[in-house]
C-alpha cells in the first residue's frame, strides 16, 4: 500500500464551487505539505504543517485554507475555485529530520 | 522566493547514452535531493546528499555534493526507456533548517529508442 495517499487522483468542477483535496499518510511523519505543480513548471508550497496545532502559508497560499485534522490527515480547501488554479496538486511528508520529503500521487484539479 | 536552477532544462538523447545535469544556487545547501518525476506522478526520492563532497550512487544513478555547498550533480550511465522523466533537485536552504524545500525548474529527459 502506498505511504501516502490522494483522494480524489482527478476532479473537474465549476468556477465558484468549493472544493477539498484529501491527503493520508502512514509514515507517522509529523510534517506535511500542498504543493502545486502548473504545466512544464516546478513545485510550489502552498501550505505546510508541523503538527496538528501548527499551520503556516507557503510561497501562494491566497484562495487555499488548510486543516490538519490528525497527524496522518492534511486537507486543502479551494473556497470558491477559479480556473487559474487548474494544476496539478501535491501533498508531501517529511520526518523533518533530513529535509528528505514523501510525495502523493497527486491530484489533477481542473476548473472550467 | 528563492529558487535553485537546474540545466539543462531539456534533455534529447539516444537509449545507451549517459546523462548529466546539474543544479546551483546562491546560498549554502545542507542537503541536497535528488527526485524523478514520472507523467502524472508524483515526485519520487531518488537520492540524497548529506556532506559537501559526498558521492552517493543508486543503481545507475549518481550524485555529488559540491565542495561550496552551493551546487550538486547528477549523473545517469546507459540511459533506458524507462529514465524517460522529468527531473528535479531540491534542498532545504541552511538559513532554513530542514523546514521547507526550494526545487530547480526540472530537466525533462527524452529518449530516442
Amino acid at each position: 500500500d502506498a505511504d501516502v495517499t490522494q483522494t480524489p487522483r482527478n476532479r473537474i468542477t465549476k468556477t465558484g464551487k468549493r472544493i477539498m483535496l484529501e491527503c493520508s499518510q502512514t509514515k507517522g511523519h509529523d510534517r506535511m505539505y500542498w504543493y502545486r505543480q502548473d504545466p512544464g513548471l516546478g513545485l510550489q508550497l502552498i501550505y505546510y504543517s508541523f503538527d496538528v496545532k501548527d499551520i503556516n502559508k507557503g510561497e501562494i497560499s491566497d484562495g487555499y485554507s488548510v486543516s490538519r485534522q490528525a497527524q496522518a490527515k492534511f486537507s486543502l480547501s479551494l473556497e470558491s475555485a477559479i480556473p487559474n488554479q487548474t494544476a496539478l496538486y501535491f501533498c508531501a511528508t517529511s520526518s523533518g529530520a533530513r529535509g528528505e520529503q514523501f510525495f502523493g500521487p497527486g491530484t489533477r484539479l481542473t476548473v472550467l | 522566493g528563492q529558487q535553485l536552477n537546474q540545466s539543462p532544462q531539456s534533455m534529447f538523447i539516444q537509449e545507451g547514452e549517459d546523462v548529466s545535469m546539474n543544479c546551483t544556487s546562491s546560498s549554502i545547501f545542507n542537503t541536497w535531493l535528488w527526485y524523478k518525476q514520472d507523467p502524472g506522478e508524483g515526485p519520487v526520492l531518488l537520492i540524497a546528499l548529506y556532506k559537501a563532497g559526498e558521492l552517493t550512487s543508486n543503481g545507475r544513478l549518481t550524485a555529488q555534493f559540491g565542495i561550496t555547498r552551493k551546487d550538486s550533480f547528477l549523473n545517469i550511465s546507459a540511459s533506458i526507456p524507462s529514465d524517460v522523466g522529468i527531473y528535479f533537485c531540491a534542498g532545504p536552504p541552511l538559513i532554513q533548517g530542514a523546514q521547507k524545500l526550494v526545487f530547480g525548474q526540472g530537466t525533462r529527459l527524452t529518449i530516442n529508442p
